[in-house]
């Protein structure tokens, strides 16, 4: 079964400073995708960024980008020149390529950007 | 920019009660998921609907649980007899193919008295 870890619970930077939030992930799987998705207060959840497995290349949007390391099963996100709108809480997770299209979702980590 | 449109925002029912949970989303997807969240916990995945027929359901998506498609624009989660524990942020979510990018919408907050 596949799994999301966090390790990380809460975090807090000061505005402008760079982040980067933790995840691990377990599969035997070789065809998947990875995503960051943020929950802001309101609680909607968006999708922040999108990474499919067989690109060696770092998915980058704007400010986000992640540091995907296939062999080691990690999958950290960085936030560059955090802003006060950053705060929220942030959600790895993983979808398989070819078997089923749940989402699984790791417990988050709750950021802070203090100003 | 379509959005997936989730009624009613917050929904407070009584336990044992039958309550029904109002997804219209993004007009052109196809799939179709109900996840939960209960309150400081991690999104949960329910249940994927495609073709008018559910094509893979959570342990927790139980014979209290049913989806449907009633008029080709909304998509339905019902709970006929609520417990304390449905007490959860219900979010739908859309998507136009199999393993893509699927897009949320706001949430459902429903509380079982």
């Amino acid at each position: 079964a596949q799994t999301v870890t966090q390790s990380q619970p809460e975090m807090s930077v000061q505005e402008a400073e760079t982040v980067t939030l933790s995840c691990t992930y377990d599969t035997s799987e070789n065809n998947y995708y990875l995503f960051w998705y943020k929950q802001p207060p309101s609680r909607q959840m968006i999708l922040v960024i999108r990474q499919e497995a067989y690109k060696q290349q770092n998915a980058t949007e704007n400010r986000f980008s992640v540091n995907f390391q296939k062999a080691a099963k990690s999958f950290s996100l960085k936030i560059s020149d955090s802003q006060l709108g950053d705060t929220a809480m942030y959600f790895c997770a993983f979808m398989t390529g070819n078997r089923d299209d749940k989402i699984i979702f790791g417990k988050g980590t709750r950021l802070h950007i203090l100003p | 920019e379509p959005e997936v449109t989730q009624t009613p925002s917050h929904q407070v029912t009584q336990m044992g009660q039958e309550v029904i949970l109002r997804c219209v989303p993004i007009s052109n997807h196809l799939y179709f998921y109900w996840y939960r969240q209960i309150l400081g916990q991690k999104v949960e995945f329910l249940v994927s609907f495609y073709n008018n027929e559910i094509s893979e359901k959570s342990e927790i998506f139980d014979d209290q649980f049913s989806v449907e498609r009633p008029d080709g624009s909304n998509f339905t989660l019902k709970i006929r007899s609520t417990k304390l524990e449905d007490s959860a942020m219900y979010f739908c979510a859309s998507s136009d193919r199999q393993y893509n990018e699927q897009f949320f919408g706001p949430g459902t907050r429903l509380t079982v008295l």
